[in-house]
């Protein structure tokens, strides 16, 4: 009965180097979104993909960011040459399918520190 | 591009007491979720509602879909300690391929 699953819960990273969020969605759910919260702040959705495929990257920064979510394995969020702007908690959700009535349930995200 | 408008930002309350928040926006929304979130941990889906006028019941919570599809309340009856946290609203909105857009938060904490 395993919710979404993020790892790691903490990642701490020097400026430059690359961060990999990992995301595992619930049993049966073949769609993934990701979204990015900052200290006192609601959450800012950043991507949304279904399986080898991306749907809508409209909240991804347009450098160093991108994602994935292959045909097996978990989804994964890339940050490339992070910087200290990058610190946040990065949450994923799933949802069965995409479309209105399927509500998504989050895992509890990986907090991610830049040095 | 959409936003939500969520009241009031914080709130102390006597265990006991009933609570009330809500969201309103510019634009119609198809959807209005309600979630909390536990210091360190992800949001908890509370209510979803679907259908403008819709009146939903979780427990001691109720939220509604307006009518107007432009604002969404959640009200907690007889509050207790472990109500403690950051409630959330959420929704989608016309022309969304599923992304949620969310509210600031109402973070409600709870006098013993």
């Amino acid at each position: 009965n395993a919710g979404v699953m993020q790892n790691p819960r903490h990642l701490v990273r020097r400026r430059g180097q690359e961060a990999r969020l990992r995301c595992s969605p619930m049993k049966g759910h073949s769609h993934v979104y990701w979204y990015r919260q900052l200290p006192e702040e609601g959450l800012k959705f950043m991507v949304y993909l279904q399986k080898e495929n991306i749907i809508d990257e409209s909240g991804m920064p347009k450098e160093r960011f991108s994602a994935e979510f292959p045909k097996e394995g978990p989804s994964i969020l890339r940050i490339q040459q992070v910087v200290r702007g990058d610190s946040a908690a990065y949450f994923c959700a799933s949802s069965p399918w995409g479309q209105r009535n399927q509500p998504q349930h989050f895992g509890d995200g990986t907090r991610l520190s830049i040095l | 591009g959409q936003q939500l408008n969520q009241s009031p930002q914080s709130m102390f309350i006597q265990e006991g007491e009933d609570v009330s928040m809500n969201c309103t926006s510019s634009s119609i929304f198809n959807t209005w979720l309600w979630y909390k979130q536990d210091p360190g941990e992800g949001p908890v889906l509370l209510i979803a509602l679907y259908k403008a006028g819709e009146l939903t019941s979780n427990g001691r919570l109720t939220a509604q879909f307006g009518i107007t599809r432009k604002d969404s309340f959640l009200n907690i009856s007889a509050s207790i300690p472990s109500d403690v946290g950051i409630y959330f609203c959420a929704g989608q909105g016309q022309g969304s391929q599923g992304n949620l857009i969310f509210g600031k938060g109402t973070k409600l904490s709870v006098k013993p």
